[in-house]
């Protein structure tokens, strides 16, 4: 069974703070996902890596960043968080063109 | 921009009736197509997916590919009340060897008792 945890289910952070959120898979997937979904926008691409160190911007990179140092963890940062960035987070996982999975989502609100 | 449309719905239909998914994309090229299930403050679950024109069967869901129209649907029969979830299509980018997937917005579906 592919498993794909996300470090927290709900967040709650100050503007300004700087956020990490955290994902792992246990599956040796290559490829990583970072989305982010609201109401009547549907999902939304932020950020996907291919192999460690290596990523992509996605459709809505700005005001974050990622990290992949090891193959199983993907990391998205906030790097100042603002109150537009409250939003459910979903980390994705696949390999090489084939489904992806995703973990349980982080609901973070920025106050 | 790849689009996936699809009709926000709510689509509603009672127990034990067929519920008609639809969804059309824009990029004549693609090649993949999934169909992801997400109850209310969860996270999306693939149902299906299909490569091929036609249909592909799984229980009591059915997905339909014509690439000709560049529209794929997902057909669940004798529908039942756990099945009330959004359903959201995805149409892999063909460019992408990464497997970039493209979401629709996804379909409100409720099958009330």
């Amino acid at each position: 069974d592919v498993k794909v945890t996300q470090s927290s289910r709900y967040l709650v952070k100050r503007t300004g703070e700087k956020v990490f959120l955290e994902c792992v898979q246990d599956m040796d997937h290559e490829n990583m996902f970072w989305y982010r979904q609201d109401p009547g926008l549907g999902l939304r691409l932020i950020y996907f890596s291919y192999d460690v160190k290596m990523k992509e911007k996605g459709d809505i990179p700005e005001g974050y960043s990622v990290s992949r140092e090891k193959k199983e963890r993907f990391s998205l940062i906030l790097e100042s968080a603002s109150t537009n960035q409250t939003s459910m987070y979903l980390c994705a996982s696949s390999r090489p063109q084939e489904t992806q999975y995703f973990g349980p989502g982080t609901r973070l609100l920025v106050l | 921009q790849k689009e996936v449309e699809q009709n926000s719905g709510p689509l509603s239909v009672p127990e034990g009736a067929i519920a008609s998914l639809n969804c059309t994309y824009s990029d004549r090229g693609s090649q993949s197509f999934f169909w992801y299930r997400q109850y209310s403050g969860k996270s999306p679950e693939l149902i299906m997916f299909i490569y091929s024109n036609g249909d592909k069967e799984d229980g009591r869901f059915t997905a339909q590919l014509n690439k000709a129209s560049q529209y794929v649907s997902l057909l669940i029969r004798d529908s039942q009340p756990s099945d009330s979830a959004t359903y959201l299509c995805a149409v892999r980018d063909r460019g992408s060897t990464l497997g970039r997937l493209y979401f629709g917005r996804g379909t409100q579906l409720t099958v009330w008792p």
